[in-house]
């Protein structure tokens, strides 16, 4: 069975800092997808980023990036420059290949964007 | 047109209401999709469409009831609802079901239900 844990319940970062959410996961499959989404206060979960099991590049998406460690079982997000807007919770999602499109959440991280 | 919509935002019923959420999307995705979610947790599937066929219910309790009309619809009808049922329903759509490549699902803002 999968399992993705996010151990930060909550985070504060200062504006136009960096800061970094983890993420690690639980796998016995080779072929998978990870995935970043944001979810505001207004509900809707926006996709932000992605990560296939196979790619050897960390995946980037504008001040997004993913610090992608395989072996390690990490696939943390990075956001850089923080913004006011980026106050939100974010959950990282994975997916196993055999199992159609289906996603396993984490528990999220509530960012929180200090001015 | 790349989003999904949710109709009603809010929606507040009793036990013995029937009432029915409504989603759309017109991306020609072909897979769609159904989540609860209470509040500070992660979404839960409930329901999965492909090709407007149900392919996955996570054993939901029978008072939800998916339907597919068409590609572009996804509704779920909701009957003698309890008061633990309250939470925010996402419907979500993608290219497809089989998983490959980035196939992201795109989620639509949610209905958030109250049952009295």
């Amino acid at each position: 069975a999968q399992k993705i844990t996010q151990t930060q319940p909550g985070m504060f970062v200062q504006e136009k800092e960096a800061v970094t959410l983890d993420c690690t996961y639980d796998t016995s499959d080779q072929s998978y997808g990870l995935f970043w989404y944001k979810q505001p206060s207004s509900g809707e979960m926006i996709f932000l980023i992605y990560q296939g099991s196979y790619d050897e590049q960390n995946a980037t998406e504008g001040r997004y990036s993913l610090n992608f460690q395989k072996a390690r079982k990490s696939a943390n997000l990075v956001i850089s420059a923080s913004q006011l807007g980026d106050s939100a919770m974010y959950f990282c999602a994975m997916r196993d290949n055999n199992a159609g499109n289906m996603l396993t959440f984490g528990g999220g991280t509530r960012l929180m964007v200090k001015p | 047109d790349t989003e999904v919509t949710q109709t009603p935002k809010h929606l507040v019923m009793g036990m013995t209401n029937k009432k029915s959420l409504k989603c759309e999307q017109h991306m020609g995705h072909r897979a769609m999709y159904w989540y609860k979610q209470k509040a500070k947790k992660p979404p839960e599937l409930m329901f999965v469409y492909s090709y407007e066929k149900l392919s996955i219910n996570e054993s939901v309790p029978s008072r939800f009831s998916p339907e597919c009309p068409n590609s572009s619809l996804l509704n779920l009808h909701l009957h003698a609802l309890q008061p633990e049922d309250s939470a925010l329903y996402l419907c979500a759509s993608s290219l497809r079901w089989t998983s490959s490549g980035l196939n992201e699902q795109f989620f639509g803002p949610g209905t958030r239900l109250t049952v009295l």
